[in-house]
């Protein structure tokens, strides 16, 4: 049972160029979330599917855009990466009552010089 | 919407010490409480979790955590600690309010010294 897949593990970018970071999931969770962890900040909610078919902003949208491609797959997109986007970004799932807990993929290192 | 806040940004013990890592949440309604840990280099991963029921709340590794509603608090504890028990660790919350969606505090970086 693989949980959560996120890939790349480590990118870097050069200023202006784009990317996508994929992530899956085999739980059969209708929730997806993308997170950025920052030292000092936390995890910021970056954007979140509440289901297949729907995106929604989360605390920190600017500069991305993302794909819920079927209920397996959640996608960030950078269409023009910037020095401030370097950080660790997390793919995560969960069910969609309150109790249910998020399972977190690996991580992505990115880095943006 | 709901916010966490995490008060100990940085804790450093020694081994067999007591932990207590507090976390205070903001809002009225219904919430499903969690903490999560980090180890270094690692994924998030669920330590315990709260959501009806018992307040006392025990989960691995012999963490446990206390919900105290009239405190808006969650604070997480366990009575001695170990050289691997060093990670940082995330409280969070789900609420009604905001559509379930779980809000992490910022973080406090737990360090043990052997």
């Amino acid at each position: 049972n693989a949980g959560v897949t996120q890939t790349p593990k480590f990118q870097v970018l050069k200023t202006g160029q784009s990317m996508t970071l994929q992530c899956a999931q085999d739980m059969n969770h209708n929730s997806m979330y993308w997170y950025r962890q920052d030292p000092g900040m936390g995890l910021r909610l970056i954007y979140y599917s509440a289901s297949e078919g729907t995106t929604d902003k989360g605390e920190v949208p600017n500069g991305y855009n993302v794909s819920r491609l079927n209920k397996r797959e959640f996608s960030l997109r950078l269409e023009s990466a910037a020095p401030s986007q370097t950080s660790v970004y997390f793919c995560a799932s969960s069910g969609i009552w309150g109790a249910a807990e998020a399972f977190f993929g690996q991580g992505t290192r990115l880095t943006v010089v | 919407a709901q916010s966490v806040s995490q008060h100990n940004h940085h804790v450093i013990l020694s081994e067999a010490a007591s932990l207590e890592l507090g976390c205070n949440y903001s809002y009225g309604g219904t919430v499903n409480l969690f903490w999560y840990v980090q180890y270094p280099g690692q994924h998030l991963q669920l330590l315990l979790k709260y959501f009806s029921g018992d307040p006392l709340v025990k989960g691995i590794k012999g963490f446990e955590a206390e919900f105290i509603k009239s405190k808006f608090s969650f604070n997480l504890r366990k009575p001695s600690v170990q050289w691997s028990d060093t990670a940082e660790y995330f409280c969070a919350v789900k609420a009604s309010g905001g559509s379930y969606i779980p809000t992490f505090g910022r973080g406090t970086s737990l360090i043990v010294h052997p």
